[in-house]
């Protein structure tokens, strides 16, 4: 009975060829999110939607790219990974903005060879 | 700009006994939200406590509470009675609240093992 989906788990891909991980929830929220985290660090914001409207942060480089279709799904798009895109995904949603809890996906592990 | 500071990369603790996980922050803010998240290894990340800021009584959930100091800005996490499946890196996450995002801040993370 996961509420926040994410797939694959695990994603191998090659320098500079894009990759895409998706999103998905049974929350019906409002709010997604998107972070990344690398090893034994604190995750950080890439970007969120609220609803239909795409929040990016400012030091989120152009190499990343999201698309929210509908309510439930959300996709992390990286245009030319580099080795240093190599990191957890995590998305996570929340009902609305203001305070309410964020609810996490188990993550993508995304490996750049 | 707010920071969020685990001073502890890892704690261990023996089964059935209690353990405080530490978490400072700093902000000019003087309204805002504190929360630990568990993230166990492999799943998805979790919301074990949430404290407001206005409230002076110390929020509590079962095994866990927590030690709110405002003026110290400190924020510290005790497991009393730690059970294996309490194994998991703990992170601090700060809120403001005028925040129309919903963004945390999150700490480093703090790692917990727990003996048998």
């Amino acid at each position: 009975d996961a509420m926040v989906i994410q797939n694959p788990r695990y994603q191998v891909t090659q320098f500079g060829k894009p990759v895409t991980l998706s999103c998905s929830q049974t929350l019906n929220h409002n709010v997604m999110y998107w972070y990344q985290q690398k090893s034994s660090q604190a995750p950080k914001l890439l970007f969120h939607y609220y609803d239909k409207d795409f929040n990016n942060e400012a030091d989120t480089p152009d190499n990343f790219q999201s698309r929210r279709p509908n309510t439930s799904f959300c996709f992390l798009d990286i245009r030319s990974p580099g080795l240093g895109d190599a990191a957890m995904y995590l998305c996570a949603t929340s009902r609305d903005l203001g305070p309410h809890i964020q609810y996490f996906g188990a993550g993508t592990r995304l490996s750049v060879l | 700009a707010q920071t969020v500071t685990q001073s502890q990369p890892e704690m261990s603790v023996q089964e059935a006994e209690t353990v405080t996980l530490s978490c400072t922050y700093d902000t000019s803010e003087s309204d805002y939200y504190l929360f630990w998240y568990k993230q166990p290894p492999s799943r998805q990340m979790i919301l074990v406590i949430r404290q407001e800021a206005y409230k002076q009584q110390n929020a509590t959930e079962n095994r866990f509470s927590v030690n709110f100091q405002k003026a110290a800005k400190s924020f510290s996490l005790k497991i009393s009675d730690s059970q294996l499946g309490d194994a998991a890196m703990y992170f601090c996450a700060y809120r403001r609240i005028n925040n129309a995002g919903n963004m945390l801040t999150f700490g480093g993370g703090t790692r917990l093992m727990v003996k048998p």
